[in-house]
């Protein structure tokens, strides 16, 4: 069975710095891809950055990057120039299969504050 | 576009009451998934449809849960005889079909209380 796992409960930083999560999965499959999700106070659940499996290159989009190291079944979020409204619950997430849509297997979640 | 729409957003029902949850997806995507959002649990995987056809239930408690979606812009998750153990947040979400990423959009959630 799948498993996704992030150490993490925590994280305080101060605003304009950067953050660094970590995330662990464990799957039989051989192509998969990997998400980070942000949660909101309000509730909303917002999808940020993807890592395909079979890419090398390690993902950006805007001032997020993961760091994945495939090895060693990792995959982190790094958030450069943090801003307070960054502070959320970030989860990492899998997908549950190699076939399309078959939804995905979540992380129990890193809560992020910022702080000025 | 709207994205998933829950309704109720907020629902409190007494032991042993039943509660009906609904859920919209985005127009034009033919996956739907239904989560259950605790702090102990975290995410769970209850259930997924596909086309309005029920692919995998492997996640939802086999007595008094049941979800079905009648047609592409609606499903429901029904609790039967709620407990207060079912107090969460239940999250609906949508995939588009063609994807192979598995990329969610979800729903701004529906938090179930059972007194």
């Amino acid at each position: 069975a799948q498993k996704v796992t992030q150490t993490q409960t925590s994280i305080s930083v101060v605003e304009k710095t950067t953050v660094t999560m970590d995330c662990v999965y464990e799957t039989r499959d051989s192509s998969y891809f990997l998400f980070w999700y942000k949660q909101t106070a309000s509730g909303e659940i917002v999808f940020l950055i993807r890592q395909d499996s079979y890419k090398k290159e390690n993902a950006t989009v805007g001032h997020y990057s993961l760091n994945f190291q495939k090895p060693k079944s990792s995959i982190g979020l790094i958030i450069t120039a943090t801003q307070i409204e960054d502070s959320a619950v970030y989860f990492c997430a899998m997908s549950r299969g190699r076939n399309y849509a078959q939804g995905l297997t979540f992380g129990l979640g890193t809560r992020v504050s910022v702080f000025p | 576009n709207a994205g998933v729409i829950q309704t109720p957003r907020h629902k409190v029902t007494g032991k042993g009451q039943e509660a009906t949850l609904w859920c919209e997806p985005i127009s034009g995507h033919s996956a739907v998934f239904w989560y259950r959002q605790t702090i102990v649990q975290g995410l769970e995987f209850l259930t997924y449809f596909r086309n309005q056809a029920p692919i995998d239930d492997s996640g939802m408690p086999k007595e008094r849960f049941s979800a079905q979606m009648p047609n592409q812009s609606h499903s429901t998750l029904k609790i039967q005889s709620t407990q207060p153990q079912d107090s969460a947040v239940y999250l609906c979400a949508s995939a588009l079909g063609g994807s192979n990423t598995g990329q969610l959009y979800f729903g701004e959630g529906s938090k179930l209380t059972v007194l």
